[in-house]
């Protein structure tokens, strides 16, 4: 059974700081990985999507790896800024179509 | 339309009654998902269509639960002799194909009292 971890489960830096967000997998038999961004009280953005034969993709300041065979991606976040507070999901597609998510990573930027 | 609508927004019911969960997915969309979301928790996969296939059932918690979809158009989720538990954003989301990025409606938030 597929299992999805995100570390750290909360995080609080200042503005302008770099960051990594992890994420493991336990199946790497994965088609694609997707990462969401979740405001409180609203749905989920799609922030990235990886293909299973991709190593990385980037849009802005964001950029999200994918190591498929050890089972890990991490998000990178540069110059971050208060607007990108929110719950980070990353979610892992299993050859059948269904998409497993991990428990999500807090940030809070402090201006 | 522009997005995933679901609806209500927002429901309020008492235990032991039946509510129902609306979702439109985006138009051309052949997959569609329903999620759960507890408070302070994680996404729990309910249930995902796609196309004329059979739908994968594997996280529907309990026999109370049950979903529908009309060809590839809107889908309802059924809670029936609703618990306390089942309080939680029901979220609904739909791709173009079985492994497109998904597109999330805002989600649907059901108390039990």
């Amino acid at each position: 059974k597929q299992e999805v971890t995100q570390i750290p489960a909360a995080l609080s830096v200042p503005e302008g700081e770099n960051l990594v967000l992890n994420c493991s997998f336990t199946d790497s038999a994965i088609y694609n990985l997707q990462w969401f961004r979740q405001d409180p009280g609203k749905g989920l953005t799609s922030l990235l999507l990886i293909q299973s034969s991709q190593r990385e993709q980037t849009s802005g300041r964001l950029n999200a790896s994918l190591d498929k065979s050890s089972g890990r991606s991490t998000l990178y976040i540069a110059a971050s800024q208060p607007g990108d507070s929110a719950t980070y999901l990353c979610a892992v597609r299993d050859n059948t179509g269904k998409l497993i998510f991990g428990q999500g990573t807090t940030l809070q930027v402090k201006p | 339309g522009a997005g995933v609508s679901q609806s209500p927004s927002n429901k309020v019911t008492e235990k032991g009654k039946d509510v129902e969960l609306r979702c439109d997915p985006i138009s051309g969309h052949t997959a569609l998902y329903w999620y759960r979301q507890r408070l302070g928790q994680g996404l729990e996969f309910l249930i995902y269509f796609q196309g004329n296939s059979a739908p994968d059932k594997s996280g529907l918690p309990s026999d109370r639960f049950s979903a529908e979809r009309t060809g590839e158009s809107v889908s309802t989720l059924t809670i029936q002799r609703t618990q306390q538990e089942d309080s939680a954003v029901y979220l609904c989301a739909s791709s173009l194909q079985g492994y497109s990025p998904l597109h999330f409606g805002n989600g649907t938030r059901l108390t039990v009292t």
